[in-house]
Formats: C-alpha cells, sequence, structure tokens
C-alpha cells in the first residue's frame, strides 16, 4: 500500500547512545517532516525538509539531525540520547502546497 | 506567529449524541485548517480541510466542521457519535509554506 513507512515502530536506547530513525514515501510528495508528540502537547516540529536537497529547523530541533538522502527518504538521527527525547516520532509528507499530510504509524522512542 | 488552541482537553459524551471538538487558530494571514484524527496506537489520519469556498466542510465518517474568520474558529461537530469515534482529535494551520501547525489534541471517549 502507498503511504509513509517508519522504522522501527519501538526503540529503547540509553542515555547517550545514538540512532536514527528511517522514513520512507512512495508517493512521490516534494516535503517531507518529522514531528515529535507528548502528552498535552500536540505535534510540534523537529525538522522538515520542503523538496529534495534541503532541510530547515523547526520549532524544536535541538539534539536532533536529518538528512534527506532523496526524494524519498528522509532520515532523522538522535546523536546522544537524553530521557527528554521519550516521545512518539511521527514522519509525514505532502505535496507542494496546502494538501495536508500523509503520515507514517510512529516510533515509540524511550529513553532511560 | 500562527497558533492553534484547542478549547477542551477530554470531551466525554454518550454514544448516540452530538458532540462537538472547538479550535482557534490565531494568524495574520490567509490561513488553511485541518482536522486529524488519531485512533489508539496509530498515526494520524486526514478527517477533513478548509482551504477556500464553502465555509461548511464535510470530512470522512460524518464529521464536518465550519470555518468562522470572524471568530477565527475551525470547531468539528458530529450530529451522532459512535464508540467507534473514540480517538483524538488534533487541529492544524497551515502556513503560506505548507508547514502544519498543531493544536495540543483533543480526547474524545464515547460512552455506551
Amino acid at each position: 500500500n502507498a503511504g509513509v513507512t517508519q522504522t522501527p515502530k519501538f526503540q529503547v536506547l540509553k542515555t547517550g547512545q545514538s540512532m536514527t530513525l528511517q522514513c520512507a514515501q512512495d508517493m512521490n510528495h516534494n516535503s517531507m517532516y518529522w514531528y515529535r508528540q507528548d502528552p498535552g502537547m500536540g505535534l510540534r516540529l523537529i525538522y522538515y525538509s520542503a523538496s529534495e536537497g534541503t532541510t530547515d529547523k523547526g520549532e524544536v530541533p535541538n539534539g536532533y539531525n536529518v538528512s534527506r538522502l532523496n526524494k524519498r527518504e528522509f532520515s532523522l538521527r538522535l546523536e546522544s540520547a537524553a530521557p527528554s527525547q521519550t516521545s512518539v516520532y511521527f514522519c509525514a509528507s505532502s505535496r507542494a502546497g496546502n494538501y495536508g499530510y500523509t503520515f507514517g504509524s510512529g516510533t515509540r522512542l524511550t529513553v532511560v | 506567529a500562527q497558533s492553534v488552541t484547542q478549547l477542551d482537553s477530554q470531551v466525554p459524551v454518550f454514544e448516540e449524541a452530538p458532540v462537538e471538538l472547538r479550535c482557534n487558530y490565531s494568524s495574520s494571514v490567509s490561513v488553511y485548517l485541518f482536522w486529524y484524527v488519531q485512533y489508539p496506537n496509530q498515526g494520524l489520519q486526514l478527517l477533513l480541510k478548509y482551504l477556500s469556498g464553502s465555509t461548511l466542510v464535510k470530512g470522512i465518517n460524518g464529521f464536518e466542521a465550519e470555518f468562522n474568520k470572524s471568530q477565527t474558529s475551525f470547531h468539528l461537530r458530529k450530529p451522532s457519535v459512535h464508540i467507534s469515534d473514540t480517538a483524538e482529535y488534533f487541529c492544524a494551520v497551515s502556513d503560506q509554506g505548507g508547514k502544519l501547525i498543531f493544536g495540543q489534541g483533543t480526547e474524545l471517549s464515547v460512552k455506551p
């Protein structure tokens, strides 16, 4: 089925460890996004990529890096995980303009 | 800067009763407005969107929303809810660049 695929679905990290969250879309969308979801705070934008080859910071970029590997893939890296990064991470993609997003099913990350 | 406020964090309602989930936004420019639904342990799914034209927007699963420019609101309504509507609902506003800014979410709990 067409859509946005995120891996892994669950992950437990120790403080200081690093990891990369993977995201791929097969809808030929130009724009891709990474959000984190925390209780009572909605979704907050971490980084986005308006088109292949570009990335920009969102509302909460500290502690994260991203790579737009090609038009399909947009990865999120935690270089040194902290307990404050315990969250559910969502990747999304969209066509140019305001058509709304298609979301992946999320990655539940726990940092202990 | 744009922002979104969902006025109720939790809304309990009995099955077959009507429901309204309230959303207010702030923006100095034209906006595009969205409602998303998140079922437990899933990603977000688009319910409906307002881009232009008629202020009453119909979405999936019998939901509708009304754009009110003078009150800067975009409330979501359903005349008769089902148990299966139990989920978290997010209102979002899009800036001119297409990035979505989400509200804090409203948990709708439908009781038999």
